[in-house]
């Protein structure tokens, strides 16, 4: 049974570029959840994807953009990077009837100069 | 709004120490209350859950109980061994018209474990 994969593992990116995040949820798993975390920090909440629509947002600008395929996969978009953008990005993946116990991947570690 | 606070860490026990780590909450309704952990290089586990108040969560040794009075969800293990060396960290998912809104995480604790 797989779990939930994520690439790349690691991206370097410069000030002001655009970034693109892929993500797939576990087998099964209809809802798929972005999460930044900063080095020592908690994960923070982006959004979630459910249906193909976004069903929640947590506190990050518009810069922040997601798109959810009709096989349940996901994207991050950020654009107009800045420097305050490096972190590891957490996707995780659940059933939305039970959409409180999520399950996340391994991560993205994105470096922006 | 949501928050989470649980204990600054770096937090170095002895191998077979008692281990607690504590964890408070601010929400409004009713929460369901996780513990998940981070192991080096790794992604996040799910380490146990409860979802109503006076549950106890368990797993792999680890114990926590949803305390509603005193809006807690403390972590604890009677006997740590070195593999239990990892970031753990606290959260909650609230409950909107939309369903159940996206985790909120504490800080996380550095947990190490010395032979």
């Amino acid at each position: 049974d797989a779990g939930v994969t994520q690439s790349p593992t690691h991206l370097i990116k410069t000030r002001g570029q655009q970034v693109t995040l892929r993500c797939s949820p576990k087998s099964g798993h209809d809802t798929v959840s972005w999460y930044q975390q900063a080095l020592g920090q908690g994960p923070q909440f982006i959004f979630q994807y459910y249906e193909e629509e976004e069903r929640q947002r947590g506190n990050f600008p518009d810069r922040f953009s997601g798109h959810q395929f009709p096989n349940y996969s996901s994207e991050l978009n950020v654009n107009a990077l800045l420097l305050g953008d490096s972190a590891l990005y957490l996707c995780a993946s659940s059933l939305v009837s039970r959409s409180y116990e999520q399950y996340f991947g391994p991560g993205t570690r994105l470096t922006v100069t | 709004g949501n928050s989470v606070t649980q204990m600054e860490g770096p937090v170095t026990l002895s191998e077979e120490a008692f281990l607690t780590i504590n964890c408070t909450y601010t929400a409004t309704g009713y929460p369901s209350l996780f513990w998940y952990v981070q192991y080096p290089g790794e992604g996040l586990q799910l380490l146990l859950k409860a979802t109503k108040a006076d549950d106890k969560g368990s797993n792999k040794g680890f114990e926590a109980t949803y305390r509603k009075e005193t809006t807690s969800f403390h972590l604890e293990k009677g006997s740590v061994q070195v593999s239990d060396s990892a970031v753990y960290f606290c959260a909650l998912s609230a409950y909107s018209g939309g369903g159940a809104d996206g985790l909120t995480f504490g800080k996380g604790t550095h947990l190490i474990i010395q032979p």
